[in-house]
């Protein structure tokens, strides 16, 4: 396995601008899971696909906030007309067993 | 809803002394619990897991065992060292409901000194 991977690793927006973020999961993982940490907080949960298929996702997940994932594989979220508030790590995991979570290294996101 | 507390830190410690991290857990089913390890300037780690109540999990050193009682699982080692030095986060996953997502806990922090 060569784990799960991120890009970007870091980046800077200003308010009001939209980014995209990458998830490339451990490959056969059919489950991939999106979270987000606030410094000193633990993670908290965004949204959750089997396949292709986006099964669950949270209040935190306001109008603003887009995932996908085409064909099954890679995952992308999107956060539209950013505010300071979204500066947080956004970190990807996925799973083929039901409950064995493996984390990417997260993207670190400033709003200013 | 489901929710995880942790002790808060950072707990310091001497290299060598035993670490006790305390987690209790709320849950509306019958979870899965975890921890999980931070390392500086590194993704989380899947560290250890229990999936039914009495099972203890175990790995590098660490354990800990699912308490149904008194709905806990904290996380202990015998003998810490520098490199343990990290953050650890408690969480849970719920089977019975069949909800897929990790809810976890603050973190604690972990400083061993040498």
């Amino acid at each position: 396995d060569t784990g799960v991977s991120q890009n970007p690793r870091h980046k800077i927006t200003k308010r009001g601008q939209n980014v995209t973020f990458r998830c490339d999961p451990i490959s056969e993982h059919n489950r991939l899971y999106w979270y987000r940490q606030t410094l000193g907080q633990g993670p908290e949960f965004l949204t959750y696909f089997q396949n292709e298929a986006q099964l669950e996702k949270s209040r935190l997940l306001s109008d603003r906030f887009s995932a996908e994932r085409p064909k099954g594989s890679f995952s992308t979220l999107e956060i539209q007309r950013t505010e300071q508030g979204d500066s947080a790590m956004y970190l990807c995991a996925s799973s083929r067993e039901v409950y064995e979570q493996y984390f990417g290294p997260g993207t670190r996101l400033t709003v200013t | 809803g489901d929710s995880v507390t942790q002790m808060e830190g950072p707990v310091t410690l001497s290299e060598e002394a035993f670490l006790t991290i305390n987690c209790t857990y709320t849950a509306t089913g019958y979870p899965s619990l975890f921890w999980y390890v931070q390392y500086p300037g590194e993704g989380l780690q899947l560290l250890l897991k229990a999936t039914k109540a009495d099972d203890k999990g175990s790995n590098k050193g660490f354990e800990a065992t699912y308490r149904k009682e008194t709905t806990s699982f904290h996380l202990e080692k015998g003998s810490v060292q520098v490199s343990d030095s990290a953050v650890y986060f408690c969480a849970l996953s719920e089977k019975d409901t069949g909800r897929r997502a990790l809810t976890f806990g603050s973190g604690t922090r972990l400083q061993v000194q040498p």
